[in-house]
Parts: C-alpha cells; structure tokens; sequence
C-alpha cells in the first residue's frame, strides 16, 4: 500500500528565502508524481507533473525533482513571496494507474 | 471560464437526509473523481469514473453513490447521512492516455455539514 509523507508539516519563511519542501513515497513503483498548492478554503491548484522517467520539471520560480528509486521528490521554491503561502500537497500515481495518493501537505507561511 | 466546477459549494444538513453534489468538467477529459477531505486535512480517493464507467471504488460505504451520465459530469449522492461525512468533497479530472493519467485538475470543493 502507498504512503505518501511531506516533510515538514509546517515551515514559516521570511520573504525571499529559497526552501526546499520534501515528499516521500513508500512504493517505487510509480507512474508519476503531482505537487498542488491549496489556499484556505479552496480547491487544490496543479504546479508540476513529474513522469517517473523524468528527473526534474520547472515553472518559474518553482522546481520539482524526483528520485523514483530512494522514493523521494523535492520541491524547491526560489526567492519566496508572501503570496506563495498555501498547503504544498504531493501525489504519486501507483497501482491503478488513475488513482492518485496524497501526502500529508506542508503547511507554509512566507512572513513579510 | 471554471475547468472543474462543482455545485453546491456549501451544504448543511441535518442527520439522515440525502443529498446530492453535481460536477462537471469543461476540459474534454476521459476520466473523472471524487476525493474526500477530512477536518485534517488529508485528501483521499473515494471514486474514479473512465468514460463513464466505476474504474476506482475505495472502501466507501453503500451510502455513497457516484452517477456519471456522461463523461463530463459525475454526481455523488450521499443516502443518510452521518455526522461522519462532514468533510470537504473534490471533484477532479484527467485524460488517460495509455492506461496512464494524466495532469490531474480539482474543482473548488463542496463543504458538506451534517448537524
């Protein structure tokens, strides 16, 4: 059964600061990975999709890398904004290939 | 124009009522879901539809039942409800390609109270 961990579950920031937010995921065996931003009260917006035969993809200021084999992906957010606070939430696509397995979310604030 | 959108957003009910949540997705997606958040927060699949048919079926109980009357929309009514269901429900889509899914986008979310 996949289990999907993100490391740390709460990270406060002082504006500008580069961070690196962790997700882990107990079965290799994955068909890709999704990291998702979620504000207060609202839906889950897509930032990257990772295939599991790509290492790393980017968007702006934001990049995702993946390790399939020590089950690990990184999401790495450069010159933070105060705009950037939200819920970082990882999935990894396993088994059946349509179902989707969330982490446990960070949880981070960017301070002015 | 929403890609995902879901009705209603906010639902309050009381204990034992039935009710209904409607999505539909305006992207030409093959394949549609339902996940349910609880008051920690952690997401979890409860349904998957593929061209209109039960492709994921998590250990739900019977009271929940998904309906897809075409590919682009997928309804949840929920029987008697319990305090337990009081959760945030999402709706998503992708496009399978090769048995494998794509880009995965989430509508807003329904709050669903139960009093």
């Amino acid at each position: 059964k996949q289990e999907v961990t993100q490391i740390p579950a709460a990270l406060s920031v002082p504006e500008g600061e580069n961070l690196v937010l962790n997700c882990s995921f107990t079965d290799s065996a994955i068909y890709n990975l999704q990291w998702f931003r979620q504000d207060p009260g609202k839906g889950l917006t897509s930032l990257l999709l990772i295939q599991s035969s790509q290492r790393e993809q980017t968007s702006g200021r934001l990049n995702a890398s993946l390790d399939k084999s020590s089950g690990r992906s990184t999401l790495y957010i450069a010159a933070s904004q105060p705009g950037d606070s939200a819920t970082y939430l990882c999935a990894v696509h396993t088994g059946t290939a349509s179902k989707l397995t969330f982490g446990t979310g960070t949880r981070l604030q960017v301070t002015l | 124009d929403t890609a995902v959108s879901q009705t209603p957003k906010y639902l309050v009910t009381q204990m034992g009522n039935d009710k209904s949540i409607k999505c539909e997705q305006n992207l030409g997606h093959d394949t549609m879901y339902w996940y349910k958040q609880d008051s920690k927060k952690f997401l979890k699949i409860m349904f998957s539809y593929n061209n209109k048919e039960l492709i994921i079926n998590e250990t739900v109980p019977n009271r929940f039942s998904p309906k897809s009357p075409d590919k682009a929309h997928l309804n949840l009514h929920i029987n008697s409800l319990e305090l337990g269901d009081s959760a945030v429900y999402f709706c998503a889509s992708s496009q399978l390609t090769s048995g494998l899914t794509g880009e995965l986008f989430f509508g807003e979310g329904s709050r669903l109270t139960v009093l």
